[in-house]
């Protein structure tokens, strides 16, 4: 079975404070994930890596940043959180052959 | 026009019965396609994965896909209150590895 796990389950912060988001998966997977989740608007895709040390912006990037320094571990930053950053962070996995995505358990992050 | 259309719901559904899920895409060039279940304050958990036309059956669940009519459906035999959740359907656009996810069926099974 596939795992992904991540750092913390809910976790607050301060406006202005700079936060990181991990995510670890065990299959050896290429293709991981960032997403974030709010009332009324669905899942929506932060940014995505395809191989170790590579990034793209998906839908949503402004006011974050990630990083990909190993295959297994793909981190979200937010480099100054503000209060509409507060939401559900999710991240998954991928990887061949049905290229299905894993979700991990996410993240419920509160900005004060 | 959306990339995806899907009924937000609430669906409700008596216990026992066939719940029916639907969703619409855009994009003539997807070739994969699932179905997510998500329950309250969770993640989402893949339930089916479906890449031909026709019918997948696994378990309670059976997938429908229709290129031509360019739907999905999901459907749940003997509905039981623990399938009660929000149902998400989801496709690779243009065939790439990046999904893209309907708004959710939040489903209500009824004892």
């Amino acid at each position: 079975d596939v795992k992904v796990t991540q750092s913390s389950r809910y976790l607050v912060k301060r406006t202005g404070e700079k936060v990181f988001l991990e995510c670890v998966q065990d299959m050896d997977h290429e293709n991981m994930f960032w997403y974030r989740q709010d009332p009324g608007l669905g899942l929506r895709l932060i940014y995505f890596s395809y191989d170790v040390k590579m990034k793209e912006k998906g839908d949503i990037p402004e006011g974050y940043s990630v990083s990909r320094e190993k295959k297994e571990r793909f981190s979200l930053i937010l480099e100054s959180a503000s209060t509409n950053q507060t939401s559900m962070y999710l991240c998954a996995s991928q990887g061949p052959p049905t290229y299905e995505q894993y979700f991990g358990p996410g993240t419920r992050l509160t900005v004060t | 026009q959306k990339e995806v259309e899907q009924n937000s719901g609430p669906l409700s559904v008596p216990e026992g019965a066939i719940a029916s899920l639907n969703c619409t895409y855009s994009d003539r060039g997807s070739q994969s396609f699932f179905w997510y279940r998500q329950y309250s304050g969770k993640s989402p958990e893949l339930i089916m994965s479906i890449y031909s036309n026709g019918d997948k059956e696994d378990g309670r669940f059976t997938a429908q896909l229709n290129k031509a009519s360019q739907y999905v459906s999901l459907l749940i035999r003997d509905s039981q209150p623990s399938d009660s959740a929000t149902y998400l359907c989801a496709f690779d656009f243009q065939g790439a590895q990046k999904l893209v996810f309907g708004q959710g069926t939040r489903l209500t099974i009824n004892p």
